[in-house]
């Protein structure tokens, strides 16, 4: 079966510090992936979508950026924290097929102080 | 611009009532659309996916599905305390690549002893 490993649970970083968050899938391959941001109370935002090593496409213009070096490797970065970055990051992966539905990871919980 | 509507609740229900939780959406060409739960702090968990006009039955759970009226609703018999969480509607718009989903903003639902 498909397991999907988000780490780490929880982050507090400076603001101005860099960022790097990572989520691995196993039990699949070529899934396609997302990056998610859930504010306090608020829905979920997509940040980033890939359906292939370094086949990235942003959906949200910010400070934050994405790679997938491995196929099943799925990275979140940024250069410089800002306080509006604080949130819950969710990784989440699909089949590629079309209609297929999103499995998402624990998430991590980032407090910027 | 593609959107996915739900009532933010709270929905209180007793203990062993049936709870619905409704969602309507922009784009009458949708083809596939999903429900969600999330606990306090916790990921999203798929619970049901429905293609199809209609009904569909999962244990104590039913989505509804009327793409004429653009609306999806999920009914949850003999509620129980451990339902207590918010749900999440998603609908996968065409035309966005990579089996995108736009979420709603969720349906917190209390069930009460």
């Amino acid at each position: 079966s498909q397991t999907i490993h988000q780490w780490p649970a929880t982050l507090v970083q400076p603001v101005g510090s860099p960022l790097s968050l990572e989520c691995t899938v196993e039990g699949t391959s070529n899934p396609n992936l997302y990056w998610y941001r859930q504010a306090a109370g608020r829905g979920l935002q997509l940040l980033f979508y890939s359906i292939g090593i370094d086949q990235i496409s942003s959906e949200v213009p910010q400070n934050l950026s994405a790679s997938r070096p491995q196929d099943r490797q799925f990275i979140l970065s940024s250069k410089k924290l800002l306080l509006s970055d604080s949130g819950f990051y969710l990784c989440a992966w699909s089949g590629t097929n079309y209609n297929q539905p999103q499995h998402f990871g624990d998430g991590t919980r980032l407090s910027i102080l | 611009q593609k959107e996915v509507e739900q009532n933010s609740g709270p929905l209180s229900v007793p203990e062993g009532a049936i709870a619905s939780l409704n969602c309507t959406y922009s784009d009458r060409v949708s083809q596939s659309f999903f429900w969600y739960r999330q606990y306090s702090g916790k990921s999203p968990e798929l619970i049901m996916s429905i293609y199809s006009n209609g009904d569909k039955e999962d244990g104590r759970f039913t989505a509804q599905l009327n793409k004429a009226s653009q609306y999806v609703s999920l009914l949850i018999r003999d509620s129980q305390p451990s339902d207590s969480a918010t749900y999440l509607c998603a609908v996968n718009f065409p035309g966005g690549g990579g089996n995108k989903l736009t979420f709603g903003t969720g349906t917190q639902l209390k069930v009460e002893l």
